[in-house]
């Protein structure tokens, strides 16, 4: 089965940029998705089809894919961007979604 | 506006069941996949299958193959899972999800269901 390989944890200082990367075999061929999770709620949708952002999402947020890694961009985080990100795929030949193992994103 | 609003948080022993609903509203419910993803304690998520509502197809994760079931009411725009034999791993936050496509993301989620299973 396809797995993704996400950093458990990744630390940047407000105004910063913070790059979270998810990681798969040839994954530059996948459509990859992005979400949010703040503790207590459900996941929030930030980036879809490896850059597209939906409304009500900052431009702050942005994405790619390319290669073996698709990459989650925050740039001048803020102390709201605090929490977990999970990036997501679907594989078209076992017809399941796979989604990585998340990244806790820290904000000193 | 979409809202999926999901059923109320369940305390089951073990090797009971339990279903779960998703009561869709906002939009044609029949235009998107349902998918359920559940969320273990302190753990990540975890896919668990979807329904198509239009023919009721659906495709299992291979880890949950003969123990759940997606079902779903056109009627009255709801999406059930009911997973059996419930075991003690399965403590978990369960949440809807909806999809337009196969590869597609999930824009809207459900609030989430907490299942416990505890003896």
């Amino acid at each position: 089965s396809y797995v993704l390989t996400q950093p458990p944890s990744v630390s940047v200082a407000p105004g910063k940029t913070a790059r979270v990367t998810c990681g798969g075999n040839n994954i530059g061929s996948k459509s990859v998705h992005w979400y949010q999770q703040k503790p207590g709620q459900a996941p929030v949708l930030v980036i879809y089809y490896d850059s597209d952002r939906p409304s009500g999402i900052p431009e702050r947020f942005s994405g790619s894919n390319s290669g073996n890694t698709a990459t989650l961009t925050i740039s001048r985080v803020e102390a709201g961007d605090e929490a977990d990100y999970y990036c997501q795929v679907w594989d078209s030949g076992t017809y399941h979604v796979v989604f990585g193992g998340g990244t806790k994103l820290t904000v000193l | 506006q979409v809202q999926l609003v999901q059923s109320g948080a369940e305390v089951k022993k073990p090797g009971a069941s339990v279903k779960v609903s998703c009561e869709a509203s906002g939009y044609t419910f029949t235009g998107y996949y349902f998918h359920w993803v559940r969320q273990a304690p302190g753990q990540g998520l975890e896919w668990m299958g979807r329904i198509n509502p239009n023919s009721g197809g659906t495709n299992y994760a291979q880890k949950f193959q003969g123990r759940v079931t997606m079902t779903r009411d056109t009627s009255i725009s709801t999406a059930y899972m009911e997973l059996r034999r419930l075991r003690f791993d399965d403590t978990a936050v369960y949440y809807c999800a909806r999809a337009v496509t196969a590869g597609s993301s999930f824009d809207f989620w459900g609030q989430g269901t907490l299942v416990t299973v505890s003896s």
